[in-house]
């Protein structure tokens, strides 16, 4: 398969605990992005990268989010000290940026539960 | 600032009928709109998408047609099946010049599509 992974699928955690997900572009893809979608709406920006820059920062992005790529390749996003509100699945995508290759592809996404 | 409007927020449709979502859209910079589709507890898979310089796109049963002067754009599903049934989004984009995209997607609220048997 050489789709969009991420990992964990689930996370179920208590309020003020830290997690971080873990996303897999497709190989070939020099972006990546995060999303994050709250039931029943679209998905909402929240960063992205073009290698290992971070180039765009949303304002939903507090400062307990931070999101890395070090190498280029896979990505984190760590959230610290959770709220109930953080509570929403965690979409990455990827996406080439050569030529007219602009369509960004999705993985299956984190689902986050804060307790 | 809700840029990108989408519509009905929901919709029923009889097998083998047309069913028809509508976004509209606020920043005229915008010059890339997908459509995604996307099925409880998956992520959105990207079906067909069209740039501003064509009013109508068409992909097997999928056609988009694009109203640049109204800011609109809409998705047709033809011979509509119940496997067709899952939530649809909108986007929109700035694309620059070459094609490389300046990156986020905004998108619509969403569709739930239901096809009925």
């Amino acid at each position: 398969d050489t789709g969009v992974s991420q990992d964990p699928r689930h996370k179920i955690t208590k309020r003020g605990q830290n997690v971080t997900f873990r996303c897999d572009p497709i190989s070939e893809h020099n972006r990546l992005y995060w999303y994050r979608q709250t039931l029943g709406q679209g998905p909402e920006f929240l960063t992205y990268f073009q290698n290992e820059a971070q180039l765009e920062k949303s304002r939903l992005l507090s400062d307990r989010f931070s999101a890395e790529r070090p190498k280029g390749s896979f990505s984190t996003l760590e959230i610290q000290r959770t709220e109930q509100g953080d509570s929403a699945m965690y979409l990455c995508a990827s996406s080439q940026t050569s030529g007219s290759l602009y369509e960004q592809y999705f993985g299956p996404g984190t689902r986050l539960t804060v307790t | 600032q809700q840029q990108v409007k989408q519509s009905p927020q929901s919709l029923i449709v009889q097998k083998g009928g047309i069913s028809i979502i509508n976004c509209a859209y606020e920043n005229t910079a915008f010059d890339y709109f997908p459509w995604y589709q996307q099925f409880p507890g998956k992520g959105p898979a990207l079906l067909i998408a069209i740039r501003p310089d064509v009013s109508e796109k068409k992909e097997g049963r999928f056609t988009i047609s694009f109203n640049k002067s109204a800011k609109q754009f809409s998705l047709h599903i033809m011979d509509s099946q119940p496997g067709d049934s899952a939530t649809y989004f909108c986007a929109a984009s700035l694309v620059g010049a070459g094609g490389t995209s300046y990156g986020k997607l905004t998108f619509g609220q969403g569709t739930i599509l239901t096809v009925h048997p």
